[in-house]
């Protein structure tokens, strides 16, 4: 399996202020076909979760742009320019180059 | 894009098989992958296994030999039987839609687990 790795686990931050969360995965996540499928995906409480990331840096559809992917073989980032309350949340990374699709443990961005 | 409904019963007991049922609306069933994700209470994701439109399934190892996913293209829905569950199969279970430019979620089915 591969093994997604979330640091930090807990992100305490200012409102207004940019927010960095990172992803590391146990082996490279560059597919046979050229593409490197690493998602990012965002919880808010009591929520089902919403997908923001795809391809590493390809934002979904309605996703504010103040969210942004960026990284290559096992080392991701998502990037929150200025962080807004409806930030406040879980966010995961996922692998979907392999097979079996794995999670990251999840990281809680809460406002300080 | 694709909406998901889900439904199903959500309290179980030891040994009894789970079953959920996901509709898809507004969309076709090619070019997906039908998915089951679950959430332990208070942790974090976990993928079950999917379906796609031509009926290929893959399953998570760790839950494969109590798992099945089906697909009924008449009804546009798919579902999910987990056997034998125990309190370790309890949390929030979610149907999704994937393809590259869309991942559509259910609602989520509270299951719990009694002896």
């Amino acid at each position: 399996d591969v093994v997604m790795t979330q640091s930090p686990l807990s992100l305490p931050v200012t409102l207004g202020q940019p927010a960095s969360i990172s992803c590391r995965s146990s082996q490279s996540l560059v597919h046979s076909d050229g593409n490197t499928y690493l998602d990012w995906f965002q919880q808010r409480p009591g929520q089902s979760p919403r997908r923001l990331i795809y391809k590493v840096s390809n934002r979904d559809y309605g996703v504010p742009d103040r969210f942004s992917g960026s990284g290559s073989g096992t080392d991701f980032t998502l990037k929150i320019s200025r962080v807004e309350a409806e930030d406040v949340g879980v966010y995961y990374c996922m692998q979907g180059t392999d097979w079996l699709r794995t999670f990251g443990q999840g990281t809680k961005v809460e406002i300080k | 894009q694709v909406q998901l409904q889900q439904w199903g019963a959500g309290l179980l007991k030891s040994s009894e098989t789970l079953s959920l049922t996901c509709a898809v609306y507004g969309g076709s069933f090619s070019g997906y992958y039908w998915s089951w994700i679950r959430q332990p209470p208070g942790k974090g994701l976990e993928w079950i296994g999917e379906i796609n439109h031509s009926g290929s399934t893959n399953y998570n190892p760790s839950l494969k030999s109590r798992v099945t996913i089906s697909l009924d293209t008449s009804k546009n829905q798919f579902s999910l039987k987990l056997s034998s569950v125990t309190a370790a199969d309890a949390g929030i279970y979610y149907c999704a839609g994937i393809s590259i430019l869309e991942w559509s979620w259910g609602q989520g089915t509270l299951v719990t687990v009694s002896s």
